[in-house]
């Protein structure tokens, strides 16, 4: 079945390192990856997707990859920051592109 | 204001009973999509609409039913509530029929049976 794995479930980092999140997608199908950012008390907020025609993509100080042969696609946060803080979710389009399946999230601490 | 709106807010209900979760999507997208959060099972996917039909079904429970009126809000209808409902509720709206430019969430609806 359709089904996106996503580690680590938590994460904490000292201000100003760098974090990175894994997944890892079922469905060789899957052709849109986006990545979503939920603070405490709002809903998730789109940050940054890829399509399966490109490898790599940066805005600002997130970039994410893919590898398609592997299935594996990653989140790399840059020079993280107090307001990185949040959960962030990994996402595989499904094999109709009929919905967004999502990753169990990440919770990412940024350490003073 | 991510222009999506979903009321009410907070909804605490006693088991047994059946509620009705609104949402307006954002102006211009013809898609609504809903999602259940809870703390164990993380975003799933319920159910889709696009332009007033049905789309695509997840695992919403046949106690759910949902449906997207001709000016595009959508209602979620939970009935026969049960404490394992208790979760947020999420409404997500996108322009296209298939999601490649993302979605756009409303801030939930936090629903607690009792």
């Amino acid at each position: 079945g359709e089904n996106v794995e996503q580690h680590p479930s938590t994460l904490s980092v000292q201000e100003g390192d760098s974090a990175v999140i894994k997944c890892t997608y079922s469905d060789s199908a899957s052709n849109y990856f986006p990545w979503y950012k939920q603070e405490l008390g709002k809903g998730p907020q789109l940050i940054i997707d890829i399509r399966s025609n490109v490898g790599e993509k940066k805005d600002q100080r997130i970039a994410v990859t893919l590898n398609k042969t592997a299935k594996h696609f990653s989140l790399h946060i840059t020079e993280t920051q107090p307001e990185d803080s949040a959960v962030y979710f990994c996402a595989a389009t499904g094999n109709r592109d009929d919905k967004i399946i999502f990753g169990k999230g990440t919770r990412l601490h940024i350490l003073p | 204001d991510s222009g999506v709106t979903q009321t009410p807010k907070h909804l605490i209900t006693a088991t047994g009973q059946r509620v009705t979760l609104r949402c307006s999507p954002r102006s211009g997208d013809l898609s609504v999509y809903w999602y259940q959060q809870s703390l164990d099972q993380g975003l799933q996917f319920l159910i889709q609409y696009y332009n007033g039909e049905e789309r695509a079904k997840g695992n919403i429970l046949e106690r759910f039913s949902a449906q997207q009126f001709p000016d595009l809000h959508s209602e979620l209808n939970l009935s026969s509530l049960e404490l394992g409902d208790s979760a947020l509720y999420f409404c997500a709206s996108s322009v296209m029929m298939v999601p490649w430019s993302g979605y756009t969430f409303g801030s939930g609806t936090r629903l607690t049976v009792v």
